[in-house]
């Protein structure tokens, strides 16, 4: 079953509003969680490193003040596009270390954002 | 910078055995090297890892060549579940976090 789950699975919102998205460590905790996104036929971009407990550290060119990310405990991280435009629409994807290592990650389903 | 390289695509026909490629020439002596694929719509998932020597699991065999320069994702008998992108990858360190920084991957087709 998931060990990552992601919430919700699809969004769409208006432009100018603001969409939370929700990544879960599911029976396991996390200190480190990992925001990506992907456009259509595209890999994966990493945005971001979520800390639980201290800031987030952005990958460059990612806007820290758009892309609002929280590490509110040991199970749960959130990002939050912030005044969300059309070119903010993609696959938003977490992961999450897999306990005990070597370093291999449990990826959360996705969020699908679209904005009109 | 992903510090992999892989063909954009390839094709397979079921039942039949794939060789996915892949080139990390710039691997240092403690990198593991990851396989993950992401079937449509959905986030990556797990497939192998290994660091020396090749590695076998339920759903792949990953060989690894001596020098460690590049690896071969194996897939015994492609179904048409296998069709997916997979992504060969190295972590790479940055600010002293441990991150996948994922290359172009491999689009794998499998015919019918």
């Amino acid at each position: 079953g998931a060990v990552v789950s992601q919430h919700p699975s699809r969004v769409i919102c208006k432009s100018g509003t603001s969409v939370k998205i929700e990544c879960r460590s599911l029976d396991f905790q996390a200190t480190t969680m990992f925001w990506y996104r992907q456009f259509p036929k595209k890999s994966l971009m990493l945005m971001a490193t979520s800390n639980e407990g201290s800031k987030a550290t952005y990958e460059q060119g990612v806007e820290k003040d758009k892309f609002l990310i929280n590490h509110a405990s040991l199970t749960l991280s959130t990002l939050t596009v912030t005044s969300a435009h059309p070119e903010d629409s993609s696959f938003y994807i977490c992961s999450a270390p897999r306990p005990g290592g070597p370093d291999t990650q449990y990826f959360g389903p996705g969020t699908r954002l679209t904005v009109l | 910078d992903a510090k992999t390289t892989q063909p954009n695509s390839m094709e397979s026909n079921e039942e039949e055995p794939v060789h996915l490629p892949c080139n990390h020439s710039t691997i240092s002596g403690t990198d593991y090297i990851h396989w993950y694929r992401q079937l449509p719509s959905q986030g990556p998932e797990y497939v192998i890892h290994g660091l020396t020597s090749n590695v076998n699991n339920r759903m792949a065999s990953l060989a690894i060549a001596e020098d460690r320069k590049s690896s071969t994702l194996i897939l015994h008998r492609a179904t048409l579940r296998d069709a997916a992108v997979y992504y060969c990858i190295l972590r790479e360190r940055i600010s002293g976090t441990y991150k996948y920084i994922f290359g172009t991957g491999t689009r794998l087709k499998v015919l019918a």
